[in-house]
Protein backbone atom coordinates (compact mmCIF):
# COMPACT_ATOMS: atom_id res chain seq x y z
CA UNK A 1 0.00 0.00 0.00
CA UNK A 2 1.58 3.35 -1.26
CA UNK A 3 -1.11 5.53 -0.07
CA UNK A 4 -1.61 6.95 -3.16
CA UNK A 5 -4.43 4.78 -5.04
CA UNK A 6 -5.63 4.77 -8.99
CA UNK A 7 -8.49 3.96 -10.51
CA UNK A 8 -9.04 2.12 -12.94
CA UNK A 9 -6.01 -0.18 -13.08
CA UNK A 10 -6.30 -1.17 -16.46
CA UNK A 11 -8.45 1.24 -19.15
CA UNK A 12 -9.38 0.47 -22.69
CA UNK A 13 -11.00 3.32 -24.70
CA UNK A 14 -12.13 4.28 -28.91
CA UNK A 15 -10.61 7.73 -29.75
CA UNK A 16 -13.86 8.97 -29.69
CA UNK A 17 -14.93 7.76 -25.76
CA UNK A 18 -14.72 10.11 -23.26
CA UNK A 19 -13.20 8.50 -19.55
CA UNK A 20 -11.80 10.37 -16.48
CA UNK A 21 -8.97 8.96 -14.72
CA UNK A 22 -8.66 9.23 -10.87
CA UNK A 23 -5.70 9.12 -8.19
CA UNK A 24 -6.50 9.62 -4.12
CA UNK A 25 -3.55 10.27 -1.40
CA UNK A 26 -4.12 9.19 1.81
CA UNK A 27 -0.48 10.89 3.08
CA UNK A 28 -1.30 14.67 3.80
CA UNK A 29 0.33 15.47 1.30
CA UNK A 30 0.03 19.31 -0.56
CA UNK A 31 1.32 18.67 -3.95
CA UNK A 32 0.07 16.09 -6.69
CA UNK A 33 1.08 15.45 -10.23
CA UNK A 34 0.81 13.23 -13.17
CA UNK A 35 3.34 11.50 -15.28
CA UNK A 36 3.12 9.84 -17.96
CA UNK A 37 5.22 6.47 -18.87
CA UNK A 38 5.92 5.28 -22.03
CA UNK A 39 7.85 2.86 -22.97
CA UNK A 40 11.98 3.43 -23.61
CA UNK A 41 11.20 7.26 -22.21
CA UNK A 42 11.69 9.00 -19.53
CA UNK A 43 8.94 9.36 -17.35
CA UNK A 44 6.86 13.03 -18.62
CA UNK A 45 5.65 15.18 -16.36
CA UNK A 46 2.28 16.26 -17.63
CA UNK A 47 0.66 18.72 -14.61
CA UNK A 48 1.15 19.74 -11.25
CA UNK A 49 -1.12 20.54 -8.58
CA UNK A 50 -0.02 22.32 -5.51
CA UNK A 51 -2.84 23.16 -2.98
CA UNK A 52 -5.38 22.66 -5.37
CA UNK A 53 -3.70 25.15 -7.92
CA UNK A 54 -2.33 23.90 -11.17
CA UNK A 55 1.60 24.68 -11.34
CA UNK A 56 2.44 23.64 -13.98
CA UNK A 57 1.45 22.21 -17.70
CA UNK A 58 3.95 20.80 -20.05
CA UNK A 59 2.91 21.63 -23.15
CA UNK A 60 0.19 18.81 -22.49
CA UNK A 61 -2.47 18.33 -25.64
CA UNK A 62 -5.93 19.97 -24.54
CA UNK A 63 -7.49 16.30 -25.07
CA UNK A 64 -5.85 15.76 -21.58
CA UNK A 65 -7.86 17.76 -18.79
CA UNK A 66 -6.45 17.84 -15.17
CA UNK A 67 -8.88 18.49 -12.12
CA UNK A 68 -8.03 18.82 -8.44
CA UNK A 69 -11.54 19.10 -6.42
CA UNK A 70 -9.51 19.55 -3.32
CA UNK A 71 -5.64 18.25 -1.79
CA UNK A 72 -6.48 14.66 -1.41
CA UNK A 73 -7.76 14.14 -5.52
CA UNK A 74 -6.80 14.38 -8.46
CA UNK A 75 -8.43 13.45 -11.89
CA UNK A 76 -7.53 13.36 -15.67
CA UNK A 77 -10.07 13.71 -17.79
CA UNK A 78 -9.67 12.45 -21.53
CA UNK A 79 -11.30 12.91 -24.47
CA UNK A 80 -10.26 12.07 -28.31
CA UNK A 81 -7.39 10.61 -27.19
CA UNK A 82 -4.71 9.24 -30.25
CA UNK A 83 -3.70 5.96 -30.38
CA UNK A 84 0.09 6.94 -29.53
CA UNK A 85 -1.28 8.26 -26.13
CA UNK A 86 -1.48 4.92 -25.09
CA UNK A 87 0.62 4.41 -21.79
CA UNK A 88 0.92 3.96 -18.03
CA UNK A 89 -0.53 7.06 -16.18
CA UNK A 90 0.95 8.00 -13.17
CA UNK A 91 -0.06 9.73 -9.97
CA UNK A 92 2.44 10.96 -7.44
CA UNK A 93 1.85 13.01 -4.44
CA UNK A 94 4.31 14.99 -2.37
CA UNK A 95 4.36 16.79 0.68
CA UNK A 96 5.55 20.10 -0.74
CA UNK A 97 5.87 20.87 -4.61
CA UNK A 98 9.26 22.26 -4.87
CA UNK A 99 11.19 23.76 -1.66
CA UNK A 100 14.46 22.86 -0.13
CA UNK A 101 15.59 19.02 -1.18
CA UNK A 102 12.32 18.67 -3.39
CA UNK A 103 9.99 15.92 -0.87
CA UNK A 104 9.97 12.61 -2.31
CA UNK A 105 7.84 11.84 -4.71
CA UNK A 106 4.94 8.88 -3.59
CA UNK A 107 3.57 6.84 -6.48
CA UNK A 108 0.81 5.56 -7.36
CA UNK A 109 0.30 1.78 -8.79
CA UNK A 110 -0.80 3.77 -12.24
CA UNK A 111 -3.57 3.37 -14.77
CA UNK A 112 -2.55 1.15 -17.63
CA UNK A 113 -4.23 3.32 -20.29
CA UNK A 114 -5.00 1.63 -24.09
CA UNK A 115 -6.30 3.49 -27.40
CA UNK A 116 -7.62 1.56 -29.98
CA UNK B 1 19.50 22.96 -16.78
CA UNK B 2 20.23 19.45 -15.62
CA UNK B 3 19.99 15.94 -17.17
CA UNK B 4 20.65 12.05 -16.08
CA UNK B 5 22.66 9.43 -18.01
CA UNK B 6 21.29 5.60 -16.88
CA UNK B 7 24.45 4.38 -18.75
CA UNK B 8 22.88 0.51 -19.28
CA UNK B 9 19.65 0.07 -19.94
CA UNK B 10 19.94 -3.62 -18.81
CA UNK B 11 21.76 -5.24 -16.70
CA UNK B 12 21.77 -9.17 -15.61
CA UNK B 13 23.34 -10.62 -12.66
CA UNK B 14 23.16 -13.92 -10.69
CA UNK B 15 21.12 -14.40 -7.73
CA UNK B 16 23.69 -14.12 -4.44
CA UNK B 17 26.42 -11.52 -6.76
CA UNK B 18 26.86 -8.02 -6.14
CA UNK B 19 24.44 -5.17 -8.53
CA UNK B 20 25.54 -2.45 -9.89
CA UNK B 21 23.75 0.17 -11.45
CA UNK B 22 25.18 3.11 -13.32
CA UNK B 23 24.32 6.43 -13.42
CA UNK B 24 25.78 10.22 -14.04
CA UNK B 25 24.29 13.26 -13.82
CA UNK B 26 25.43 16.84 -15.30
CA UNK B 27 23.84 19.89 -13.55
CA UNK B 28 24.55 23.76 -13.05
CA UNK B 29 24.21 22.84 -9.06
CA UNK B 30 24.94 20.74 -6.38
CA UNK B 31 22.45 18.51 -7.17
CA UNK B 32 19.96 16.71 -4.85
CA UNK B 33 19.52 13.20 -6.44
CA UNK B 34 17.30 9.92 -5.94
CA UNK B 35 17.14 6.29 -7.22
CA UNK B 36 13.60 4.80 -7.57
CA UNK B 37 12.30 1.13 -8.09
CA UNK B 38 9.32 0.28 -10.31
CA UNK B 39 8.59 -3.31 -9.83
CA UNK B 40 6.07 -4.77 -12.60
CA UNK B 41 2.73 -3.72 -12.43
CA UNK B 42 3.47 -0.91 -10.00
CA UNK B 43 4.32 2.69 -9.25
CA UNK B 44 7.98 4.06 -8.48
CA UNK B 45 9.11 3.93 -5.40
CA UNK B 46 11.73 5.61 -3.58
CA UNK B 47 15.09 3.67 -3.03
CA UNK B 48 17.14 6.27 -1.49
CA UNK B 49 17.97 10.32 -1.36
CA UNK B 50 21.29 12.01 -1.09
CA UNK B 51 20.93 15.74 -0.35
CA UNK B 52 24.43 17.15 0.52
CA UNK B 53 25.00 15.38 3.69
CA UNK B 54 26.86 11.73 3.51
CA UNK B 55 28.61 10.94 0.32
CA UNK B 56 27.58 7.30 0.75
CA UNK B 57 23.53 6.94 1.07
CA UNK B 58 22.02 3.87 2.12
CA UNK B 59 18.43 2.99 1.13
CA UNK B 60 15.83 0.12 1.71
CA UNK B 61 16.13 -3.36 0.72
CA UNK B 62 20.30 -3.37 1.39
CA UNK B 63 20.56 -0.77 -1.73
CA UNK B 64 23.29 2.25 -0.86
CA UNK B 65 24.55 4.69 -3.29
CA UNK B 66 27.65 6.77 -3.12
CA UNK B 67 27.63 10.13 -4.26
CA UNK B 68 31.60 11.60 -6.47
CA UNK B 69 31.35 15.13 -7.42
CA UNK B 70 34.71 14.22 -9.15
CA UNK B 71 32.93 11.58 -11.61
CA UNK B 72 29.57 13.87 -11.22
CA UNK B 73 28.17 10.05 -10.49
CA UNK B 74 25.75 8.45 -8.61
CA UNK B 75 25.61 4.82 -8.99
CA UNK B 76 23.55 2.18 -6.82
CA UNK B 77 25.12 -0.59 -5.48
CA UNK B 78 23.77 -3.75 -3.53
CA UNK B 79 26.82 -6.75 -2.31
CA UNK B 80 24.36 -9.63 -3.16
CA UNK B 81 21.25 -9.86 -5.15
CA UNK B 82 17.66 -11.50 -4.33
CA UNK B 83 15.22 -12.61 -6.97
CA UNK B 84 12.85 -9.85 -5.69
CA UNK B 85 15.27 -6.80 -6.56
CA UNK B 86 14.31 -7.83 -10.19
CA UNK B 87 12.47 -4.61 -11.54
CA UNK B 88 13.39 -1.22 -13.33
CA UNK B 89 15.46 1.20 -11.39
CA UNK B 90 15.44 5.08 -12.01
CA UNK B 91 17.99 7.62 -11.28
CA UNK B 92 16.93 11.46 -10.71
CA UNK B 93 18.12 14.30 -10.61
CA UNK B 94 17.14 18.12 -8.93
CA UNK B 95 18.38 21.05 -8.01
CA UNK B 96 18.52 21.47 -3.98
CA UNK B 97 16.60 24.52 -4.10
CA UNK B 98 13.75 22.58 -5.34
CA UNK B 99 12.94 25.02 -7.76
CA UNK B 100 13.18 22.96 -11.23
CA UNK B 101 11.27 19.64 -11.82
CA UNK B 102 12.90 15.94 -10.82
CA UNK B 103 14.75 15.13 -14.07
CA UNK B 104 14.33 11.30 -14.68
CA UNK B 105 16.66 9.01 -16.42
CA UNK B 106 15.16 6.13 -18.64
CA UNK B 107 15.62 3.78 -16.58
CA UNK B 108 17.66 0.30 -16.37
CA UNK B 109 16.02 -3.32 -15.80
CA UNK B 110 17.78 -5.39 -13.43
CA UNK B 111 17.12 -9.20 -14.18
CA UNK B 112 18.07 -12.07 -11.43
CA UNK B 113 19.23 -15.36 -12.52
CA UNK B 114 18.61 -17.70 -10.14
Amino acid sequence: ETGVTQTPRHLVMGMTNKKSLKCEQHLGHNAMYWYKQSAKKPLELMFVYSLEERVENNSVPSRFSPECPNSSHLFLHLHTLQPEDSALYLCASSQQHRGPSNSPLHFGNGTRLTVT
Amino acid sequence: AQSVTQLDSHVSVSEGTPVLLRCNYSSSYSPSLFWYVQHPNKGLQLLLKYTSAATLVKGINGFEAEFKKSETSFHLTKPSAHMSDAAEYFCVVSDPSGNTPLVFGKGTRLSVIA
